[in-house]
């Protein structure tokens, strides 16, 4: 059964920090990876999907890396602002007969302080 | 807009009601989800069809019926509504092919008292 775990559980930084958030999961039978973005109260946000075949995937101030023989991706921000403030989803589509699920991780909460 | 709509927003209702949420996508997909999130924001599975058949049913109470009446539409039935029911549902939707990514809506905010 896939588990994927996200650390840290919450982030508070200053404006203007780089930072990076951790996803890992422990099955490495996955097609892809794809990082949301959740604002209180409100929908999930796609923001990248990274195949099993690529590396990482970049936009704008946002680059998602993926290891899948070692079951790990990062998410990194540059130079954060107040609104990136949200909670970061981390979700992994696997293989076989399960392979149309999205296996999600807690979230990390960020808050990116003016 | 192309997206995944669902309706409604928020519902607010009491134990043992019989309620209903709706789901469209206009995004020509041909596999939609359900999706709970607890009190914790935890996102948990809850059914899948792929052109109207029923491809994935997690272990719910059999009082959460799903009905698929085309690719386009995912509704989610449930009676007997229990407090334990309160959450937020999300429907999704994605192509079969799993080199897709899924698309979610805003999510129906259930409240039972």
């Amino acid at each position: 059964k896939q588990e994927v775990t996200q650390i840290p559980a919450a982030l508070s930084v200053p404006e203007g920090e780089n930072l990076v958030l951790n996803c890992s999961f422990t099955d490495s039978a996955i097609y892809n990876l794809q990082w949301f973005r959740q604002d209180p109260g409100k929908g999930l946000t796609s923001l990248l999907l990274i195949q099993s075949s690529q590396r990482e995937q970049t936009s704008g101030r946002l680059n998602a890396s993926l290891d899948k023989s070692s079951g790990r991706s990062t998410l990194y921000i540059a130079a954060s602002q107040p609104g990136d403030s949200a909670t970061y989803l981390c979700a992994v589509r696997g293989e076989g007969t399960s392979g149309s699920r999205l296996t999600f991780g807690e979230g990390t909460q960020l808050t990116v302080n003016p | 807009d192309t997206a995944v709509s669902q309706t409604p927003k928020y519902l607010v209702t009491q134990m043992g009601n019989d309620k209903s949420i709706k789901c469209e996508q206009n995004l020509g997909h041909d596999t939609m989800y359900w999706y709970k999130q607890d009190s914790k924001k935890f996102l948990k599975i809850m059914f899948s069809y792929n052109n109207k058949e029923l491809i994935i049913n997690e272990t719910v109470p059999n009082r959460f019926s799903p009905k698929s009446p085309d690719k386009a539409h995912l509704n989610l039935h449930i009676n007997s509504l229990e407090l334990g029911d309160s959450a937020v549902y999300f429907c999704a939707s994605s192509q079969i092919y799993r080199r897709y990514g899924y698309t979610f809506g805003s999510g129906t905010r259930l409240t039972v008292v």
